[in-house]
């Protein structure tokens, strides 16, 4: 199994602010690293899949980087939709697995 | 706009097995992977397995013992079966569609479109 470490757990934040969210593998994966955004009761929606490329519909203040074993999300302005848990999951191996979730919270 | 439901009884007693179906609706299954994936109260997700629309499976090994995924295109759904069930199964079960892409010699997979969950609770 190929682990996702996701730092930090959890974050507080002021609408304005720039956020990043890093995630880390236990191996190298490449650029096969998606980041999805889920909110209190609702399904995860896919912001970025392949390190960086930006799924349709999801605002351009979400950016994600990296390559390897360290990848970041980053949230360039943050807005009061964007308060929610944000997971990474890695698609390298036929089994994906999840980091254990950033809680994005307002300060 | 392709649209996935979930279905199946929200309460399970311990050692049953659970069964939840996914309908897909707003597009085919044909020609796509199909996931299911949960999520424990107040936890993270969990991959549990996917299926091809032609009926191969792929599952994951902590749970593969217990794990059966099948496909009906003719109803355009796919099913997830969990046997001896615990209260550790206890938890929101989504579907979701896993889409494949080619980009720079590489391919991707996501899961772009999901269900909006169903609660599953083990207990007797």
């Amino acid at each position: 199994d190929i682990q996702m470490t996701q730092s930090p757990s959890s974050l507080s934040a002021s609408v304005g602010d720039r956020v990043t969210i890093t995630c880390r593998a236990s191996q190298s994966i490449s650029s096969y690293l998606n980041w999805y955004q889920q909110k209190p009761g609702k399904a995860p929606k896919l912001l970025i899949y392949a390190a960086s490329s930006l799924q349709s519909g999801v605002p351009s203040r979400f950016s994600g980087s990296g390559s390897g074993t360290d990848f970041t999300l980053t949230i360039s302005s943050l807005q009061p939709e964007d308060f929610a848990t944000y997971y990474c999951q890695q698609s390298y191996s036929t089994s994906p697995t999840f980091g254990q979730g950033t809680r994005l919270e307002i300060k | 706009q392709v649209q996935l439901q979930e279905s199946g009884p929200g309460l399970v007693k311990p050692s049953e097995t659970l069964s939840l179906t996914c309908t897909v609706s707003g597009g085919s299954i044909s020609s796509y992977y199909w996931s299911w994936i949960r999520q424990p109260p107040g936890k993270g997700l969990e991959w549990i397995g996917y299926i091809y629309y032609s009926g191969s499976t792929n599952y994951n090994p902590s749970l593969k013992s217990r794990v059966t995924i099948s496909v009906d295109t003719s109803k355009n759904q796919f099913s997830l079966k969990l046997s001896s069930v615990t209260a550790a199964d206890t938890a929101v079960y989504y579907c979701a569609r896993q889409l494949i892409i080619a980009a720079a010699g590489k391919y991707y997979y996501y899961m772009d479109v999901w269900g909006k969950g169903t609660t599953v609770t083990v207990s007797s």
